[in-house]
């Protein structure tokens, strides 16, 4: 399977718990992003990194939220003391360089802060 | 005023029949447009990708933009009760935007 794959697929956690989700791309996508979506609404950008570098990041990520992707393959999204306000389900894209607006969807981790 | 605006449906359609959808967005300066299709508790799945006036068709998708109106719309030929999905519109801004805005997106039913 050459698709975006994420880690885990559900996580339910205690509020005031720190949670950690991984995202591997697809192979030759340099390209990394990550959404939030919750129910009834479409899918909200948090962040953005081109091979290795963090390029933008949404005025929606607090500072309790931190992602990485080291050596510019997988990306690890890191959520620290979690509201009920983050329970979600978190999204990874990724894109090819030649077609770098094309965004290809992982299956999510559905987060739930109890 | 959302940036991108879909009608949330839901849309209900006879199987067979075409099926369309419809989305305003508020910047003008926006480069790129996409539609997604999202099954119930499943991740979206890119369908189209359009980036000039005009129709863009693959098998029984057609996607039309018209930038002057800021209105990009999806129409699905033949439908199946397996499109019965939502359908994402999401727009690229400006030059140098990476990101994508999305609408909420439409729930359509194909009835058989």
């Amino acid at each position: 399977d050459t698709g975006v794959s994420q880690n885990p697929r559900h996580k339910i956690t205690k509020r005031g718990q720190n949670v950690t989700f991984r995202c591997d791309p697809i192979s030759e996508h340099n390209r990394l992003y990550w959404y939030r979506q919750t129910l009834g609404q479409g899918p909200e950008f948090l962040t953005y990194f081109q091979n290795e570098a963090q390029l933008e990041k949404s005025r929606l990520l607090s500072d309790r939220f931190s992602a990485e992707r080291p050596k510019g393959s997988f990306s690890t999204l890191e959520i620290q003391r979690t509201e009920q306000g983050d329970s979600a389900m978190y999204l990874c894209a990724s894109s090819y360089p030649r077609a770098p607006y094309e965004q290809y969807f992982g299956p999510g981790t559905r987060l739930t802060v109890t | 005023q959302k940036e991108v605006e879909q009608n949330s449906g839901p849309l209900s359609v006879p199987e067979g029949a075409i099926a369309s959808l419809n989305c305003t967005y508020s910047d003008r300066g926006s480069q790129s447009f996409f539609w997604y299709r999202q099954y119930s508790g499943k991740s979206p799945e890119l369908i189209m990708s359009i980036y000039s006036n005009g129709d863009k068709e693959d098998g029984r998708f057609t996607a039309q933009l018209n930038k002057a109106s800021q209105y990009v719309s999806l129409l699905i030929r033949d439908s199946q009760p397996s499109d019965s999905a939502t359908y994402l519109c999401a727009v690229r801004g400006n030059q140098g935007a990476q990101k994508l805005v999305f609408g909420q997106g439409t729930r359509l039913t194909i009835n058989p």
